[in-house]
């Protein structure tokens, strides 16, 4: 029980931000959300994670609601390269597992 | 960049034969997990493991499977008697502590042995 909603795929024009959407209503407050891609078969790739405030790295940017119900993960220049499954999972820090749902499909055209 | 490595890339066994695949972690880290994808399906923790313990494991993980470290660097899966339907591809991960401090809890992947078990 992935415990995540997130739409199955999703489109987007090369150089446009894409904004992928995830679904956490039942999150709870020692949870934190974490995102992962997976490109083909290959291993997930971590990509940022945040607990209540918004956060940014090199690769993307995190935001959470104020009721942390919900994130979005934000691709700003999206590349074909970014063209991947990705991965919208919580984390119990008195557990040690990542549960991944079916994730969302990005496509990133030309 | 520090990255989790694993071998072989694929491996192709019998039915009912032992198969090892090696993870080396990244070198400062201290706990180690392995996940399995079956093909079109989604990502599945199998175990994790911590001070030469298991410290969790999935209802995937049955008396078939076990881990090791049995050196400074590497970390195995075992799989004692392979099924049709143990055909995957087989994650290990790290991370530099668990449960803690969430910067330090992020978990790296290795790109995965593919397992064809015929």
């Amino acid at each position: 029980d992935a415990k995540t909603t997130q739409p199955p795929s999703m489109d987007c024009a090369e150089g446009r931000a894409a904004n992928l959407p995830c679904n956490h209503s039942t999150i709870s407050g020692n949870e934190y959300v974490y995102w992962y891609r997976q490109i083909h078969s290959q291993g997930p790739q971590y990509i940022i994670h945040g607990l209540k405030n918004n956060e940014t790295n090199e690769m993307a940017s995190l935001i959470i609601t104020e009721d942390r119900k919900s994130s979005t993960l934000i691709l700003p220049h999206a590349t074909l390269r970014d063209t991947a499954v990705y991965y919208c999972t919580r984390y119990y820090t008195g557990f040690q597992k990542l549960v991944f749902g079916t994730g969302t499909r990005l496509l990133v055209s030309p | 960049e520090p990255e989790v490595t694993q071998t072989p890339s694929h491996q192709v066994t019998q039915m009912g034969q032992e198969v090892i695949l090696r993870c080396v972690p990244i070198s400062n880290h201290l706990y180690f997990y392995w996940y399995r994808q079956i093909l079109g399906q989604k990502v599945e923790f199998l175990v994790s493991f911590y001070n030469n313990e298991i410290s969790e494991k999935s209802e995937i993980f049955d008396d078939q499977f076990s881990v090791e470290r049995p050196d400074g660097s590497n970390f195995t899966l075992k799989i004692r008697s392979t099924k049709l339907e143990d055909s995957a591809m087989y994650f290990c991960a790290s991370s530099e502590v668990s449960g803690r401090v969430a910067e330090r809890d992020t978990q790296y992947f290795g790109p995965g042995t593919r397992l064809t078990v015929l």
